[in-house]
């Protein structure tokens, strides 16, 4: 069965500097990999989602994560943190190919220390 | 454009009773996904609808569980004779025509069983 690990539950840090947040998946032949964000008393967004092609996918707001396959990891860094970047992120894999049957990691809150 | 809308936020019930959960789609979606986050675990699929049908219940608990989404009102996932380890958050996401599209999430029912 498909698991995701987030190791680190909590991960606080201080405002502008960098941060990574872990995952690491169950290998598969093929592998859709995601990262969704909740914002306090809202529901889950998606961040940013690796397919196929290249392996470091960006968000619109500075995150990014790389897709290795060797070390089965899709690690989620931002180079300068902000305070409104404090919320939970939810690594998630899929092996069907569709965004639906997707399993998720049990979360990282990311408090951001101003 | 409202989001997904769960309601209610918060439901206690005692063991035996009877949980009703609701999801109104955003509007124009026409599919419906329900996952459940268990204490300490990530959310995990239970099944995905469309309007008056259940494409994939293979997340679904055999007994007790049900979900329906008629042709009118929203989705809802019924819960009979509810046990304590019912006892989770259970998040709704939608999605427009394609199973393959971007889930969008509402922010959850916290279900209690006492």
């Amino acid at each position: 069965a498909q698991s995701v690990t987030q190791l680190d539950s909590q991960v606080p840090v201080f405002e502008e500097a960098p941060v990574e947040l872990r995952c690491n998946y169950s290998s598969s032949v093929s592998v859709y990999l995601f990262w969704y964000v909740q914002y306090p008393n809202q529901g889950l967004q998606l961040l940013l989602k690796y397919l196929s092609g290249s392996t470091l996918v960006e968000s619109i707001n500075g995150f990014e994560a790389e897709f290795n396959k060797s070390q089965t990891s899709f690690h989620l860094r931002k180079p300068s943190v902000h305070i409104s970047d404090t919320a939970e992120y939810f690594c998630a894999v899929s092996y069907s190919g569709g965004y639906q049957k997707v399993t998720f990691g049990t979360g990282t809150k990311l408090q951001v220390i101003p | 454009n409202a989001g997904v809308m769960q309601n209610p936020r918060h439901l206690v019930r005692r063991r035996g009773q009877e949980a009703r959960l609701r999801c109104s789609p955003m509007k124009g979606h026409s599919h419906v996904y329900w996952y459940r986050q268990l204490p300490e675990e990530g959310l995990k699929f239970m099944v995905y609808l469309q309007k008056e049908n259940i494409i994939d219940e293979s997340g679904m608990p055999k007994e007790r569980f049900s979900a329906e989404f008629p042709k009118e009102g929203p989705s809802i996932l019924r819960i009979q004779q509810v046990v304590r380890g019912d006892s989770a958050a259970y998040f709704c996401a939608s999605s427009p025509q394609s199973r393959d599209e971007k889930l969008f999430f509402g922010s959850g029912t916290q279900l209690s069983v006492l």
